[in-house]
C-alpha cells in the first residue's frame, strides 16, 4: 500500500515571502502522479498542482512550483510571493497509474498554513 | 452543473439512524469518488464509481456503508446504524475519466454528526 507523509502539521510565512511546504511517499510503483490540494475553510478541496513520474521536469503553476526527487520520493511544494489568500490547510497526495491503486488519492496527513501580512 | 455539488452541507442525526448523504457531479464526468475526512486529517478513499457500477469499494469500512450511483449521474451514500465514530466530512469528487491522472474536482462536502 501506498503511503504520504507531510511532517509539518503547521508552517507560517510573511506576505510575499517564500515557503515551502514537505512530502515524502512510499510506493513501489514505478508510474503514478502527484498532486497538492488546498483546502481553505470551505472545505472544498482546490487542485494547485500535478505532476506525473515519469516526467522528470518539475511542474509549475504560476507562484506554485514543486521539486520532485523520484530516487527519494520526496515531492515539495514551494509558493512564491505568498499572498493572504494562501493560508489553508495543504495536502499531499499520491494517483496510483494501475493495479489496485488505480483511481484512488491517498492523501497526506495535511500541513496548515498561516500567512502574515 | 458547475462544479460538484453534495447535499445537504451540515446533516446532525442521532446514533442508530439512517443517513442518505447526496453527490451531483460535475455533468459528463463518468468516474465519481467518496471519500471521508476526519477531523485533522486527509480525506481517506470510500468508494469508485466508473459509470454505474463500483469499481473499487474496498475503503468501504463496514456493511453499514453503501453507495449507489444508479443512472451514471448521482450517487447517493447512505449509513445504516450510525455510530459516533461515523462522524466526519463526506467529500464527493468526480472526474471526466477513470484514474487519477487528472486529480479530481471536489465539492465542498457533508458534514455529519453523529449524536
Amino acid at each position: 500500500a501506498q503511503t504520504v507523509t507531510q511532517s509539518q502539521p503547521e508552517m507560517s510565512v510573511q506576505e510575499a515571502e517564500t515557503v515551502t511546504l514537505s512530502c515524502t511517499y512510499d510506493t513501489s510503483e514505478s508510474d503514478y502522479y502527484l498532486f497538492w490540494y488546498k483546502q481553505p475553510p470551505s472545505r472544498q478541496m482546490i487542485l494547485v498542482i500535478r505532476q506525473e513520474a515519469y516526467k522528470q521536469q518539475n511542474a509549475t503553476e504560476n507562484r506554485f512550483s514543486v521539486n520532485f526527487q523520484k530516487a527519494a520520493k520526496s515531492f515539495s511544494l514551494k509558493i512564491s510571493d505568498s499572498q493572504l489568500g494562501d493560508a489553508a490547510m495543504y495536502f499531499c497526495a499520491y494517483g496510483g497509474a494501475g493495479g489496485t491503486s488505480y483511481g484512488k488519492l491517498t492523501f497526506g496527513q495535511g500541513t496548515i498554513l498561516t500567512v502574515h501580512p | 452543473g458547475a462544479g460538484v455539488s453534495q447535499t445537504p452541507s451540515n446533516k446532525v442525526t442521532e446514533k442508530g439512524k439512517y443517513v442518505e448523504l447526496r453527490c451531483d457531479p460535475i455533468s459528463g464526468h463518468t468516474a465519481l469518488y467518496w471519500y471521508r475526512q476526519s477531523l485533522g486529517q486527509g480525506p481517506e478513499f470510500l468508494i469508485y464509481f466508473q459509470g454505474t457500477g463500483a469499481a473499487d469499494d474496498s475503503g468501504l469500512p463496514n456493511d453499514r456503508f453503501f453507495a449507489v450511483r444508479p443512472e451514471g449521474s448521482v450517487s447517493t451514500l447512505k449509513i445504516q446504524r450510525t455510530e459516533r465514530g461515523d462522524s466526519a466530512v463526506y467529500l464527493c469528487a468526480s472526474s471526466s475519466e477513470g484514474g487519477a491522472r487528472w486529480g479530481y474536482t471536489f465539492g465542498s462536502g457533508t458534514r455529519l454528526t453523529v449524536v
